[in-house]
């Protein structure tokens, strides 16, 4: 069964202390992870593809990163405005369509 | 330009009514598929609709139902609904069936008493 999963579930980080999420999978079909943003009742909000082990993405203090089996997103000395809860995906090609299954998120706090 | 919108934005419906939700997608985006997230956890796939067409499908009951329209709007419908229904309910739409990159609206929160 196709199985994503992210560590840890919660993180409580100081402003400018770094640190990093996991997200895991053993998925058939991958055709891409995903990594999402999402604020306190919205929308998931769109970070970066990743397709390919080795790939690097960056966009201000986040970077993210994939190998064969997992997948980190650096939160580079953070700020408050970056708590949110971060979500991965991994984008799966099956023969009844596309889908992207979502890992449980990790719920990130950063106090000043 | 536009994102992705959803309506109603909150709604509060009884234990056995229909519940009927609405997306409209980006602009030039042919392709619309609904999750369902329980607070805490992430969000799960329902349906995939391309071109009006059923592409994909999660594993949940035959009492959710969706379509798409020739303005590649959708639908989701909810018969029946339970107490374990109640989540926030996301559209997502895409620029073709197989486009890796999905964007979410802003959902519709569901309270079922």
């Amino acid at each position: 069964e196709d199985q994503v999963t992210q560590s840890p579930e919660a993180l409580r980080l100081q402003e400018g202390e770094s640190s990093s999420l996991n997200c895991s999978y053993t998925v058939s079909g991958l055709r891409g992870l995903f990594w999402y943003r999402q604020d306190p009742g919205k929308g998931p909000e769109f970070l970066f593809t990743l397709y390919s082990a080795g790939e690097e993405k960056e966009k201000e203090r986040l970077k993210a990163t994939l190998t064969k089996k997992e997948s980190f997103l650096h939160i580079t000395a953070p700020k408050p405005e970056d708590s949110a809860t971060y979500l991965c995906a991994v984008l799966l090609i099956k023969a009844a369509g596309n889908k992207l299954t979502f890992g449980g998120g990790t719920r990130v706090l950063v106090k000043p | 330009d536009a994102g992705v919108t959803q309506s109603p934005t909150h709604l509060i419906k009884t234990r056995g009514q229909h519940v009927t939700l609405r997306c409209s997608p980006i602009s030039g985006h042919k392709s619309v598929s609904w999750y369902q997230q329980v607070l805490g956890q992430g969000p799960q796939f329902i349906f995939q609709y391309y071109e009006k067409e059923e592409r994909g499908r999660g594993n949940f009951p035959d009492r959710f139902s969706a379509r798409q329209f020739p303005n590649y709007s959708s639908e989701l419908n909810v018969n029946a609904l339970l107490l374990g229904d109640s989540a926030l309910y996301l559209c997502a739409s895409s620029l073709e069936q197989f486009s890796y990159e999905q964007y979410f609206g802003p959902g519709t929160r569901l309270t079922v008493t």
